[in-house]
């Protein structure tokens, strides 16, 4: 099977970093995503890791240790627009997503 | 381009009734997926298709059916509605070439 875990809530303070932590127990192990989905809204894509390391985009960077079976995301510069769920998924097969139960972040000032 | 489009917004249903849930690429895209979302929960896959004439059941298949005639459509049908199938669905598609999945706008459902 597939489990892919998250912690529930994260809180942090505007203008600094947070670092949502994902450990994963998959077969067939092809990489690891990250979406942001605002309350109300659709998720929407962040970053991918099909290799170790880290990946920047912008504020937002995700890390991948597949040997730790292990990633992360950090969001640095917070911002109160940043308060979302966060969630990590892996491909499950080839074709489609399998998702963790997602990170509620919450940014105050 | 418009994305990935979904209807309705919402829909509420009496237990037994059935319904189709309307989804639509315009980005020429292979892979297309059903998930459902509950309640401080992740999405979970319904049904996916890797092409028009292809799909294939995910990890809560049941209750649900699907069908791909054409690369744009990927209708989502309920056969008879239960309470349990109260929940937020969303659409989604990517191209074969990349893992970026692209959501729809999502169906919230409510059977009473």
């Amino acid at each position: 099977g597939q489990s892919l875990e998250q912690p529930s809530e994260v809180t942090a303070v505007e203008g600094a970093i947070v670092q949502i932590n994902c450990t994963y127990q998959t077969s067939g192990f092809y990489g690891l995503s990250w979406y942001q989905q605002h309350d109300g809204g659709a998720p929407t894509f962040l970053s991918y890791n099909a290799l170790d390391g880290l990946e920047e985009t912008g504020r937002f960077s995700s890390f991948l240790s597949r040997s730790d079976s292990y990633g992360y995301l950090l969001l640095q510069e917070l911002q109160m627009k940043d308060s979302a769920s966060y969630f990590c998924a892996a491909p499950s097969g080839a074709n489609n997503l399998f998702f963790g139960t997602g990170t509620r972040l919450t940014v105050i000032p | 381009n418009a994305g990935v489009t979904q209807t309705p917004k919402f829909q509420v249903l009496k237990t037994g009734q059935s319904m189709t849930l309307q989804c639509a690429q315009d980005m020429n895209h292979e892979y297309m997926s059903w998930y459902r979302q509950d309640p401080g929960m992740g999405l979970r896959l319904i049904h996916y298709s890797v092409g028009a004439g292809i799909t294939d059941q995910g990890e809560v298949p049941n209750g649900y059916n699907v069908s791909r005639s054409t690369t744009e459509d990927f209708p989502l049908r309920l056969l008879s509605a239960a309470p349990s199938q109260t929940s937020v669905y969303f659409c989604a598609s990517r191209s074969g070439l990349q893992e970026t999945q692209y959501f729809g706008p999502g169906t919230r459902l409510l059977v009473l």
